[in-house]
């Protein structure tokens, strides 16, 4: 069974600084792998996903994330965040399979950013 | 385009109880999986829901109880329900047939469930 681990449980910034959340996954085999945010009050969104193909991924609202397949990792950035980015964010695995597999989610990241 | 739309938005129950929620999946899809969200914590898997069928099923008790109609929607039931049953209760919906965002699941808002 897939595991995901997401080493930061808070983390707080101040706005203009640069993020990084650290998201590893244990699994036997391919993997598409997804970052979704939530912010306050609000249902679960996709950031950005990996299926294949260039390992640096580009999402919405400025995140981006790389997949390092030696390391199990899909980490995500942004460069410089506003105080708009504070939400939880979660890393989650599923087997390429379809749609027919599950989602495993890591534990999340409260992110919150300082005016 | 309606997202995936729960019902209801919140719901408060007495140990013991049984509960139903209600998902109705995003247009032309045709998958239904249930999570569940305890506070501070990632979702976690309940069970997925295909052509009116459970096809995959995480590691919950059997007073998690399943369906599927032939429009799509589907419904969760929870018996002899527990304190720690409570959590946000979450619906993602996807599809089988379009190829673009062939994997990717939609979440709805959830439904936040109180045990007392």
């Amino acid at each position: 069974a897939q595991s995901v681990s997401q080493h930061n449980h808070h983390v707080i910034l101040s706005e203009a600084a640069s993020l990084e959340l650290g998201c590893n996954y244990s699994y036997g085999g391919t993997v598409n792998l997804f970052w979704y945010v939530q912010y306050p009050g609000q249902h679960l969104q996709l950031l950005l996903k990996y299926f294949s193909g260039d390992p640096l991924v580009k999402g919405i609202k400025g995140f981006e994330a790389e997949f390092i397949k030696s390391k199990f990792s899909f980490n995500l950035r942004k460069p410089s965040v506003q105080w708009s980015d504070t939400a939880e964010y979660f890393c989650a695995v599923k087997p390429p399979s379809g749609s027919a597999r599950q989602l495993t989610f890591g534990s999340g990241t409260q992110l919150t950013v300082l005016p | 385009d309606a997202g995936v739309t729960q019902s209801p938005t919140h719901l408060i129950k007495t140990r013991g109880q049984q509960v139903t929620l209600r998902c109705s999946p995003k247009s032309g899809h045709d998958t239904v999986s249930w999570y569940q969200q305890a506070l501070g914590q990632g979702p976690q898997f309940i069970f997925q829901y295909y052509e009116e069928e459970e096809r995959q099923r995480g590691n919950f008790p059997d007073r998690f109880s399943g369906h599927q109609f032939p429009n799509y929607s589907s419904e969760l039931n929870v018996n002899a329900l527990l304190l720690g049953d409570s959590a946000l209760y979450l619906c993602a919906s996807s599809s089988t047939r379009l190829a673009e965002n062939y994997n990717e699941q939609f979440f709805g808002p959830g439904t936040r469930l109180t045990v007392l």
